[in-house]
């Protein structure tokens, strides 16, 4: 089945660093969507990505649906301590079931202030 | 942005006993709902996948007379856990897809910690 490696399992980092993370996949995704998820809370979207190539923003956050279609990153540029989470990356292949996402195992963030 | 909200967002209940949570899409008509578990320090694994009027698809392993799926209407799902036992604490997360929207994207509600004792 489709496989989904997420690196790196977990960051730790300066406040004002800035911050990348990725998602590979065995197959060819037709999209890539970027969650947030704090302690104890569902995840929230940050970016959603359905075009080979895209790069797209969202504040100080920048996410890339890789070329290949297998890959995309996420960035955050000057991290501040608010950005401590939990961050998934998800993918959907071409075929099987309308709908079902694969996610990532997660990239657990922390920010040293 | 579109908001899912869950209820209850936390429940505590007794071994044997049945807990139903509740999934709404608040400002969008979800065609689909999806069901997930998250263990404690681990990804999201996928339950079901609800559409409106008709039967939820369970994936392997989940089993369908222990997790009940109703998607009545196009903002309320619902899963109850049936005869809960202790192995059933997790926390429950519901996402929904947009219906009118054409391409792929889940909003997540906040979740409901289950605790069973």
């Amino acid at each position: 089945g489709q496989q989904l490696n997420q690196s790196p399992q977990s960051m730790f980092i300066q406040e004002g660093e800035d911050v990348s993370m990725n998602c590979t996949s065995s197959s060819i995704f037709n999209t890539w969507l970027w969650y947030k998820q704090d302690p104890g809370e569902g995840p929230v979207l940050l970016i959603a990505l359905y075009k080979a190539g895209e790069l797209t923003s969202n504040g100080r956050l920048t996410a890339q649906f890789g070329i290949t279609r297998k890959d995309s990153f996420l960035n955050i540029s000057a991290s501040i301590p608010s950005d401590v989470g939990i961050y998934f990356c998800a993918g959907r292949g071409y075929g099987g079931s309308q709908g079902n996402l694969i996610f990532g195992k997660g990239t657990k963030l922390s920010v040293k202030p | 942005g579109a908001v899912v909200s869950q209820h209850p967002s936390w429940v505590i209940c007794k071994s044997g006993t049945s807990v139903k949570i509740e999934c709404r899409s608040l400002d969008f008509q979800a065609t689909t709902m999806f069901w997930y578990r998250q263990f404690p320090k681990q990804s999201l694994m996928l339950m079901a996948t609800s559409n409106e009027g008709s039967k939820a698809t369970y994936e392997q392993g989940v089993e369908k007379d222990k997790f009940l799926i109703n998607h009545a209407s196009l903002t309320l799902s619902t899963l109850t856990v049936t005869s809960a036992h202790p192995e059933d604490s997790s926390f429950y997360i519901c996402s929904a897809r947009d219906g009118k929207r054409a391409q792929e994207t889940q909003y997540f509600g906040p979740g409901t910690r289950l605790l069973v004792l």
